[in-house]
């Protein structure tokens, strides 16, 4: 089961661009990197999952590099509604063989006024 | 209507009483999962289960036991509830191909005194 790291809290101004960045330096030939959001005393929300180089939807853009032993999270133009706990989880998705996803700490990002 | 549905949403009860979390869901999805979260620990998985007769030990399942009366209903107890299993207690559930990708209900926030 690959392990994740990322930063513990970040801050950053509204309208800035965040960026996130998660280490997987085990990922697997099969995992998928997936995002979640969560705001206080709400259940994890899925934001974004992608495989290699770059994902986007409405809400983030999702950039993994070749070797895949990264990924980056990014919210352009943050407001102090995404204020929430960011989660990074890797895991083979498609099934072929359960992983317990862990979700561990996640980052805690702060969006000041 | 919320996909996914906890009851009860807040419960205090005492030391060696048994209780019951319930979790519905409306999604159609064959698996279900319950976590719970402690400050500083991120989210942990209990039990989980991958179609009505399936059953599965997570990475505390100490303390608890589930039932899985149904594909939309997955109950988590606490045999003899114990003051460190003061939490917040989420159920989730995921398509069968899918299950990076979690849809999470909106908690039970438990308190044992």
């Amino acid at each position: 089961l690959a392990k994740t790291t990322q930063p513990i809290s970040m801050d950053s101004y509204e309208g800035q661009e965040v960026n996130i960045t998660c280490s997987h330096n085990n990922i697997a030939t099969n995992d998928y990197i997936t995002w979640y959001q969560q705001f206080p005393s709400q259940g994890p929300r899925f934001i974004i999952q992608g495989y290699k180089t770059k994902v986007t939807n409405e809400v983030a853009s999702l950039f993994i590099p070749a070797d895949r032993k990264s990924s980056t999270l990014s919210l352009p133009r943050v407001s102090l509604s995404d204020t929430a706990v960011y989660y990074c989880l890797v895991g083979d998705a498609w099934g072929g063989g359960y992983q317990k996803v862990t979700f561990g700490i996640g980052t805690k990002l702060q969006v000041i006024p | 209507d919320a996909d996914v549905t906890q009851t009860p949403r807040n419960r205090i009860t005492k030391t060696g009483k048994r209780i019951m979390l319930e979790c519905s869901q409306t999604k159609g999805h064959d698996r279900m999962y319950w976590y719970r979260q402690d400050p500083g620990l991120g989210l942990r998985l209990i039990y989980y289960s991958f179609d009505v007769k399936d059953i599965n030990k997570g990475e505390i399942s100490d303390g608890y036991s589930v039932s899985r009366q149904a594909q939309a209903k997955f109950s988590l107890s606490l045999e003899s509830a114990i003051p460190n299993q003061t939490a917040l207690y989420f159920c989730a559930t995921s398509d069968k191909n899918s299950y990076n990708e979690q849809f999470f209900g909106p908690g039970t926030r438990l308190t044992v005194l």
